[in-house]
């Protein structure tokens, strides 16, 4: 079964931060995604990669830089967090890239930014 | 684009009672339709996905029927529990150029299972 880790689980920081949320994934899988959570809004993709090295731009990813360093990690990051930025994270995984695969989720952080 | 609509926000029901949420779509060709399941303190899961019309994905009690005609995927079950409570979405998997390899979700539909 795919397992998707995510790190840290809960982040507090300031206006004006700089964050990075942190996604490891360990069964292979070409695609990984990373998406916020609000109460509304349901799941909005943010950035996405189908490969070390390869970004896509998301639904929303205005505030945000990912890197794709390895097939196994992938990183968000907020270099001026606001606290509009405020929300559930998730990361997520697939093993596909086509019309029919199946992402596997993280635990999810949940950011703060006061 | 492609988008997927859910019309409920939240479902209250009372153990046995069945179960229906709808989710529209919209999109040319046969785009996969998936429904998954997110429980309190977890990420969301994969539930079941069809991906031609008349197919119908199933998994724990829970079903639905991909009707092109109506472009609709509506999640049905016959007699809920009150473990059933969660969040599910729906949700269209992109199939043209760059949408390959994303999934657009619905706003989700919290379902409330009173005992």
């Amino acid at each position: 079964e795919a397992a998707v880790t995510q790190s840290p689980r809960n982040k507090v920081t300031v206006t004006g931060g700089n964050v990075t949320l942190s996604c490891r994934q360990t069964n292979s899988h070409n695609y990984m995604y990373w998406y916020r959570q609000d109460t509304g809004h349901g799941l909005r993709l943010i950035h996405y990669s189908y490969g070390a090295g390869n970004l896509q731009i998301g639904d929303v990813p205005d505030g945000y830089k990912a890197t794709r360093t390895t097939q196994e990690d992938f990183f968000l990051l907020l270099e001026l967090a606001s606290p509009s930025q405020t929300s559930l994270y998730f990361c997520a995984s697939s093993d596909g890239g086509g019309n029919y695969a199946e992402q596997f989720f993280g635990p999810g952080t949940r950011l703060t930014v006061l | 684009g492609d988008s997927v609509t859910q019309t409920e926000g939240q479902v209250a029901l009372s153990e046995e009672d069945f179960l229906t949420i709808h989710c529209n779509y919209s999109a040319s060709g046969y785009p996969a339709l998936f429904w998954y399941v997110q429980y309190p303190g977890e990420g969301p899961q994969f539930l079941f996905r069809a991906s031609r019309d008349k197919e119908k994905g199933s998994s724990r009690g829970f079903e639905a029927t991909y009707d092109k005609g109506t472009t609709s995927f509506h999640l049905r079950k016959a007699s809920v529990q009150e473990s059933d409570s969660a969040v599910y979405y729906c949700a269209l998997g992109g199939f043209r150029g760059s949408a390959l390899g994303r999934l657009h979700f619905g706003a989700g539909t919290q379902l409330i299972v009173i005992p």
